[in-house]
């Protein structure tokens, strides 16, 4: 089992620019969330997918927007990028459903630039 | 609403000698708690949670948390501290009900001394 996996491990983009962030899950799971970590904070909550649908979004503009598949891989698109978006940018993906306790496993993060 | 507080940004234990990281969480329902590790260059992962059965819980590598209704706490423990420890510790609270929105802690940064 690869575990959660993410692509790219690092990125340089310009201010303005757009950028995609990929995430595959863990196999067997079909939900999945990213999270935003600024560098000495912890982990801040973008948004979760699940059955190829947005169920829940934390407090980031509509700059950020995703995607998920029918395999259950995801993508992070941000767009008109700030420096402030310079960050690590984590996957988690996790078994679906709400009412049940649900750890989530995180991938290893893309590292995002923004000069 | 849910929210985390972790206590102590900062925490330099000898090797050898117990450790003791803080968490205090606010939630509107019965949460679940987790504690993740961060070491540097690595991904986030999982030591233990908590998830409304034993108060106790166990996890990896030593660790133990303990869920406190009464004070609203879930401090993580480990009797005897190794280098390997030395890494970027989460405390995390989530509602199962809004689909296991995790909200993480600031974190507390361990350091072991030799």
């Amino acid at each position: 089992d690869a575990g959660v996996t993410q692509s790219p491990t690092h990125l340089i983009k310009t201010r303005g620019q757009q950028v995609t962030l990929r995430c595959s899950p863990k196999s067997g799971h079909d939900t999945v969330s990213w999270y935003q970590q600024a560098l000495g904070q912890g982990p801040q909550f973008i948004f979760q997918y699940y059955e190829e649908e947005e169920r829940q979004r934390g407090n980031f503009p509509d700059r950020f927007s995703g995607h998920q598949f029918p395999n259950y891989s995801s993508e992070l698109n941000v767009n008109a990028l700030l420096l402030g978006d310079s960050a690590l940018y984590l996957c988690a993906s996790s078994p679906g459903g709400q009412g049940v306790y649900y750890e989530q496993y995180f991938g290893p993060g893309t590292r995002l630039t923004v000069t | 609403a849910q929210s985390v507080t972790q206590l102590d940004s900062h925490v330099s234990v000898s090797e050898g000698t117990p450790v003791l990281l803080r968490c205090n969480y606010s939630s509107s329902y019965s949460p679940s708690l987790f504690w993740y590790v961060q070491h540097p260059n690595k991904g986030l992962q999982l030591l233990l949670k908590y998830t409304s059965a034993a108060t106790l819980v166990k996890g990896i590598n030593g660790f133990e948390a303990e869920f406190k209704k009464s004070e609203t706490s879930f401090h993580l423990t480990k009797p005897s501290a190794h280098m390997s420890d030395a890494a970027e510790y989460f405390c995390v609270v989530s509602d199962p009900r809004t689909g296991n929105q995790f909200y993480f802690g600031t974190g507390t940064s361990l350091t072991v001394i030799p």
